[in-house]
């Protein structure tokens, strides 16, 4: 079974623009959720959309949105990009129905700021 | 203060070793526990879960829960090089379903 795809790997931006990551879920998995992960500040819960509808939300600013489509695949926007958004952004998957189920990670999009 | 904290090493082992690995949380909500590994320029990869205190074991690796002092650790014996990597606790509410706090990550080198 195919595992979590991210795409981009890489970007490089400047700081004021916008970017969209994409992650494209393990096939019958319903909830996808977004993580930044930093030197300083390790693994930070973004947000996690369940069905179309963000089912929890993380301690980041509004610049930081997300979206999820029938397919469950999952899109992320940063806008007004800052230097400090310079991180590798994770999402994981999961089947998102019961308590506590398994959550598989993608490779990642390594985002840099310039 | 943190809901959990990780010990932070950086933890260098000769091969064959024992490897313990440590994580304390204060939420008393945490009702699932997971260890994950990271290598480097990879996500990462879930490698126990569970949800009661006690031990589970799996291979190499066992994963213990002490709920009543919320302490989880992750045990690694006849540690490999192959096992260098970052691993990352992790914990979750059932109410929560989606979001996992994540300790900082311990780097573990094997030596062979």
């Amino acid at each position: 079974k195919a595992g979590v795809t991210q795409t981009p790997r890489y970007l490089i931006k400047t700081r004021g623009q916008q970017v969209t990551l994409s992650c494209s879920p393990i096939s019958g998995h319903r909830s996808v959720s977004w993580y930044q992960q930093t030197p300083g500040q390790g693994l930070q819960f973004l947000f996690e959309y369940f069905s179309e509808t963000q089912r929890n939300k993380g301690n980041f600013p509004g610049r930081f949105s997300g979206r999820q489509f029938s397919n469950s695949r999952s899109e992320m926007n940063v806008s007004t990009l800052e230097l400090g958004d310079s991180a590798l952004y994770l999402c994981a998957s999961s089947f998102g129905l019961t308590q506590g189920d398994e959550q598989f990670f993608g490779p990642g999009t390594r985002l840099t700021v310039l | 203060q943190k809901e959990v904290e990780q010990d932070p090493g950086p933890l260098s082992v000769p091969e064959g070793a024992i490897v313990s690995l440590n994580c304390t949380y204060s939420n008393s909500a945490f009702q699932y526990f997971m260890w994950y590994r990271q290598y480097s320029r990879k996500g990462p990869e879930l490698l126990m879960y569970t949800y009661s205190s006690g031990n589970k074991e799996d291979g190499r690796f066992t994963a213990q829960v002490d709920k009543s002092s919320k302490y989880i650790s992750l045990f690694i014996r006849d540690s490999q090089p192959s096992d260098s990597a970052t691993y990352l606790c992790a914990m979750g509410r059932g109410t929560n379903a989606g979001k996992s706090t994540f300790g900082d990550g311990t780097t573990l080198t094997v030596k062979p």
